[in-house]
């Protein structure tokens, strides 16, 4: 079963709006972490937001906030007001493993965001 | 350094010959990822050290491929009798730690720029 699923495959959305990105997971830890990356055409991974399993409240940085649903295993990325230098693809991750000790780092396939002008 | 630095930026090789990859991650930081990323798909996880240990190389496709990090600090990936299928965006990662789930930084990945192999 796939760790991480992104069914979105490509979206876009008008300038100033809001988009929200779809991510579900997978795991049998009580203990995890979600995380998502936006990677431009220039290729860089850049660490967007962050939330982890045991946090109660969902997690915002700026314009972006993360829908995290737990009993759904859902974990949406939401931007808000999107911006031309918002498109990119966008990776949903998750971080699994028991505490104190190793944790691997799962990504899934992406979804392509294009914000039109 | 300031951030993770990937060499070679670019390899071009030929079928069979050997490649190694080098990252050099954030000072300080003991947990060292590898991925590949084909294009139009996600990070395809490697090989992962804690230190001067591989903790998990589940994810090494088959023996050609290897990965060492002899003092804790910058890892070097390895591929053997290099093949068209291995052409893809290697891509490293570190990060202060690779335990916990708590909300610091320290649980968060930061990518170095990829080595974009190509074998012809």
């Amino acid at each position: 079963a796939q760790k991480i699923t992104q069914t979105q495959p490509g979206m876009f959305v008008q300038e100033k709006e809001a988009v929200t990105l779809d991510c579900t997971y997978d795991t049998s830890d009580q203990s995890y972490g979600l995380f998502w990356y936006k990677q431009p055409s220039s290729g860089e991974m850049i660490f967007l937001i962050y939330q982890g399993s045991y946090d109660e409240q969902n997690a915002t940085e700026g314009r972006y906030s993360l829908n995290f649903q737990k009993a759904r295993k859902s974990a949406n990325l939401v931007i808000s007001a999107s911006q031309l230098g918002d498109s990119a693809m966008y990776f949903c991750a998750m971080r699994e493993g028991g505490s104190g000790g190793y944790q691997k780092v799962t990504f899934g396939i992406g979804t392509k965001l294009q914000v039109i002008p | 350094g300031a951030g993770v630095s990937q060499t070679p930026s670019n390899k071009v090789t030929e079928k069979g010959k050997y490649v190694e990859l080098r990252c050099d991650p954030i000072s300080g930081h003991t947990a060292l990822y590898w991925y590949r990323q084909s294009l139009g798909q996600g990070p395809e996880f490697l090989i992962y050290f804690q230190g001067t240990g591989a903790a998990d190389d589940s994810g090494l496709p088959n023996d050609r491929f290897f990965a060492v990090r002899p003092e804790g600090s910058v890892s070097t990936l390895k591929i053997q009798r290099t093949e068209r299928g291995d052409s893809a965006v290697y891509l490293c990662a570190s990060s202060l730690s690779g335990a916990g789930t708590g909300v610091s930084g320290a649980n968060v990945l930061t990518f170095g720029a990829g080595s974009r192999l190509t074998v012809l």
